[in-house]
């Protein structure tokens, strides 16, 4: 069972390069969240979904996008990095809203 | 607006017990504590909701005083095993269900 997989777990671009970070999960679970964390905070929502084709903003979402066409998968997209987006970013995901998250092992990306 | 977690950071010897608080400026529905080691995941601890309802583990507790939007993690009889960073994420009533989070609280546990 391997629960909550994020893709590729280090990642090193330059400036104005795009990329796509992958996250699977193998529990059916209907939510699903992106999180960025920088040094010495808290993590910061950047878009969740609530199932299949239903996706919405969080609390920082400028400059990444998400799709969700299946109920497994929610990539996360950097359109244009920038080196603010230098961050670990952790994928999670549980069974509705309002219970527990299994987190990914998180992918450490550096923007240069 | 991003709760405020107290204390910054806690040293304790194996055995002592810890309180860590969360507190919001917003109405809450539920608050939720997870626990992070150095370069790992988050782990789940305990959800608390409005109303007394609480998920999680036995051998954690915590309270949610609902009239202040505040949350207490109690840890009692400390082993070497709680060390980590403990997050609270708070969801707010007016939020539509986006953690926002506290920007933690490091306990360090010594032998």
């Amino acid at each position: 069972n391997a629960g909550v997989t994020q893709t590729p777990k280090f990642q090193v671009l330059k400036t104005g390069q795009s990329m796509t970070l992958q996250c699977a999960q193998d529990m059916n679970h209907e939510y699903m969240s992106w999180y960025r964390q920088d040094p010495g905070m808290g993590l910061r929502l950047i878009h969740y979904s609530v199932g299949a084709g239903i996706t919405d903003q969080g609390e920082v979402p400028n400059g990444y996008n998400v799709s969700r066409s299946t109920t497994e998968d929610f990539p996360l997209r950097l359109l244009s990095a920038a080196p603010s987006q230098t961050s670990v970013y952790f994928c999670a995901s549980s069974p509705s809203e309002r219970q527990p998250q299994h987190f990914g092992d998180g992918t450490r990306l550096s923007i240069l | 607006q991003q709760p405020v977690q107290s204390p910054q950071a806690v040293i304790l010897r194996e055995g002592e017990d810890a309180v860590i608080n969360c507190s919001s400026s917003k109405a809450l529905y539920s608050v939720h504590w997870y626990r992070q080691k150095h370069g790992e995941a988050p782990v789940f601890l305990m959800i608390l909701l409005k109303g007394g309802e609480q998920k999680g583990h036995e051998k954690i507790s915590a309270s949610f005083n609902e009239k202040k939007q505040q949350s207490s993690l109690y840890l009692t009889a400390s082993q070497l095993s709680y060390s980590g960073t403990y997050f609270c994420g708070t969801d707010r009533l007016d939020s539509n269900y986006q953690l926002i989070w506290g920007a933690g609280t490091k306990l360090i546990i010594k032998p």
